[in-house]
Parts: structure tokens; sequence; C-alpha cells
């Protein structure tokens, strides 16, 4: 298996553009996370995914940030409006479900590195 | 009060040297434990789980004190590769939600 894929690994754009960010969960996993990781604030959970549906997504800072999961194999985060201070790295990890032999295993894909200008 | 603390360091220690790193949590209902690493510019990686019993692998010990309400990573005959930020990671029970929460990591640096 390839892991877990995010796209794009660099995004570089403007104060006010939107932004999307792609995840692609190991297959068969039916959890899936989004992080985001900054200097000042650590590894902080935005929102999680069971079966597609949304768990909690208590961690998302604003309205401007969204994200869906149209099914098992692909997810997006939009931030619409970007701002600078969205300027992070933002990690999509999958697990399978909680509870077997090696419950919460996260298995984190690289990370996208965006920077809000 | 933080809900996983962890000393960010660096802990600069030689080759071989044996180090160890603690983590705090808040939340006594905790269920799941876990080490990651996390190298720069890269994502975390699972390093170990933690079991109530205690967990060992290879150089890696991992434990796990309930009472006292945190987790520990011993590292011995610390290798130059072994350089990288080692994150905790907790889990509380919290209804039908769970949300791992990671420490901020603490830094290691293991030089010649």
């Amino acid at each position: 298996d390839a892991g877990v894929i995010q796209s794009p690994r660099h995004e570089v754009t403007e104060m006010g553009q939107e932004v999307t960010l792609r995840c692609k969960p190991i297959s068969g996993h039916d959890y899936l996370f989004w992080y985001r990781q900054t200097m000042m604030r650590g590894l902080e959970l935005l929102i999680y995914f069971n079966n597609n549906v949304p768990i909690d997504d208590s961690g998302m800072p604003e309205d401007r940030f969204s994200a869906k999961m149209p099914n098992a194999s692909f997810s997006t985060l939009k931030i619409q409006p970007s701002e600078p201070r969205d300027s992070a790295v933002y990690f999509c990890a999958s697990s399978l479900g909680v509870g077997l032999a090696t419950p919460d295993t996260q298995y984190f894909g690289p990370g996208t590195r965006l920077t809000v200008l | 009060r933080k809900e996983v603390e962890q000393d960010p360091g660096p802990f600069n220690v030689p080759e071989g040297a044996t180090v160890a790193f603690n983590c705090t949590y808040s939340n006594s209902a905790s269920q799941s434990f876990f080490w990651y690493r996390q190298d720069c510019r890269k994502e975390p990686k699972l390093l170990m789980s933690v079991y109530s019993s205690g967990n060992e692998d290879g150089r890696f010990t991992a434990q796990l004190n309930r009472a006292s309400q945190y987790i520990s990573l011993l590292i011995r005959d610390s290798k130059l590769s072994d350089s990288a930020t080692y994150l905790c990671v907790v889990t509380p029970a919290s209804g039908g939600s769970y949300i791992p929460t990671f420490g901020r990591g603490t830094s290691l640096i293991v030089h010649p």
C-alpha cells in the first residue's frame, strides 16, 4: 500500500484565496483525521471522520474551514478565504477502527505545507 | 493545566547514553497511550504503544503510571539516528467521540 497520500505537498497562496487540500487514506481504514501543526500550537486535531461521516469537528478553528469526505478513499479540507495565520503544515491521517488489536494507531500522510502571504 | 504536557528539551546526549522522557496527562479517564516519532519536516510515525504492563521494543521501553498520570519513554544505547522529536499521544474517553491529544513533543539530539 502506498500509505496516506496528500496533495499538494506545498501550497503558496495569497490572503483571501481559496485553498483545497486533498487526502487519500489507506485502503480499508475507516477513520480519517485532519491535523494542523505549527511551532506555536503543536499538532492540533481539526476534524475526524468515521466511515465518511464527520464525528467531531470541534477543532475546526472557524467557519472559513470546511472538510468533506464524499467517499471512503478521498477527503478534502478547504479554507475560504485563507489568511496568513492559516500558514501551517496540514496532516491527514487514517486508522483502522478503534477496538482492534492495535487500536487508535494512526498513519500520517506527508503533509501539506501551506503558506498564505 | 494542559491536557498533555511534555518537556520540549532539547535533550542533548552522546551516542550510547540512556535517556528518558516523561509525558503527563490531565484526564484520569484516558484510555490509550502512544509514543510517536517525528523527524524534521516529516510526518509523525508510531514508535510504540504504551500498555499498563509496560512495553519494550529493542532499545525502547515505554511505561504507564496511571496513579501519577504520566507515561515514559526510555531509550538505551542512543544512536545518532534516534535524533528526532518524540510526541506522546493520549486518547481520553469522551462519550462516543474520542479525540487523540498530542503533546508538543520532546526534542532529542544524539551527538557523536
